[in-house]
């Protein structure tokens, strides 16, 4: 089945440690997208990937990095600059054939203690 | 600049009765809007888009939505709700400019369904 993977489900960290989100997808997509989702805020963007090799920081990318080394990856870093990491993380996928559609993984529950 | 406003963050229905999620939007071009849903710590998933064309768009579930420009609303609605539609819903705008693709969410609207 065609999807996207994200790993692990739910995450604990201390404060002060840097970690990194997987996210997976096999839909041969060439965008990819990192959201942060807090209660009551809805989704904000924090960085995307059209290609391989680029990407393009999103509305609130400090204290984040990411890479894409390849089409199917791509892992989201959560520095210690990020002041309140603690949150809802939902990776998503789009095709070049239909951009408006985006496609989500079901998400990593980061909490940092 | 786009941006959208979802009119209430809980809305609760009986089960049968009529659900109406308010979703408006600013665009200074012609938007394509998009109601998506999500079930509890799980993804979010595409409920119904529009892009041009018919101006009332139908999508999963039983879900419709109507664009009006002169309102510059996409309302998503139900005719009967079902126990099974309790989620939190999304209206999202398409951004202009800059990469394509990217959305701009609402803050979510809780739909919670009472036997």
């Amino acid at each position: 089945d065609g999807g996207i993977t994200q790993s692990p489900k739910y995450l604990f960290r201390k404060e002060g440690q840097n970690v990194t989100l997987s996210c997976e997808q096999n839909l041969n997509h060439d965008a990819m997208y990192w959201y942060r989702q807090d209660p009551g805020q809805g989704l904000r963007l924090i960085y995307y990937s059209q290609i391989v090799n680029d990407f393009q920081k999103g509305d609130i990318a400090e204290g984040y990095s990411v890479s894409r080394e390849k089409k199917e990856s791509f892992p989201l870093t959560v520095t210690s600059a990020q002041k309140n990491p603690t949150a809802f993380y939902l990776c998503a996928s789009s095709s070049n054939r239909d951009t408006d559609t985006q496609y989500f993984g079901p998400g990593t529950r980061l909490t940092v203690l | 600049a786009q941006s959208v406003t979802q009119l209430g963050s809980h809305v609760s229905v009986s089960e049968g009765a009529l659900v109406l999620l308010r979703c408006n939007y600013s665009s200074s071009v012609p938007p394509y809007l998009f109601w998506y849903v999500q079930y509890p710590n799980q993804g979010l998933q595409l409920l119904l888009k529009y892009t041009t064309g018919a101006t009332l768009v139908k999508g999963i579930n039983g879900f419709e939505a109507e664009f009006k420009k002169s309102e510059t609303s996409f309302h998503l609605t139900k005719p009967s709700a079902h126990m099974s539609d309790a989620a939190e819903y999304f209206c999202a705008v398409r951004v202009y400019g800059g990469s394509q693709g990217n959305l701009i969410f609402g803050k979510g609207t809780k739909l919670s369904v009472k036997p």
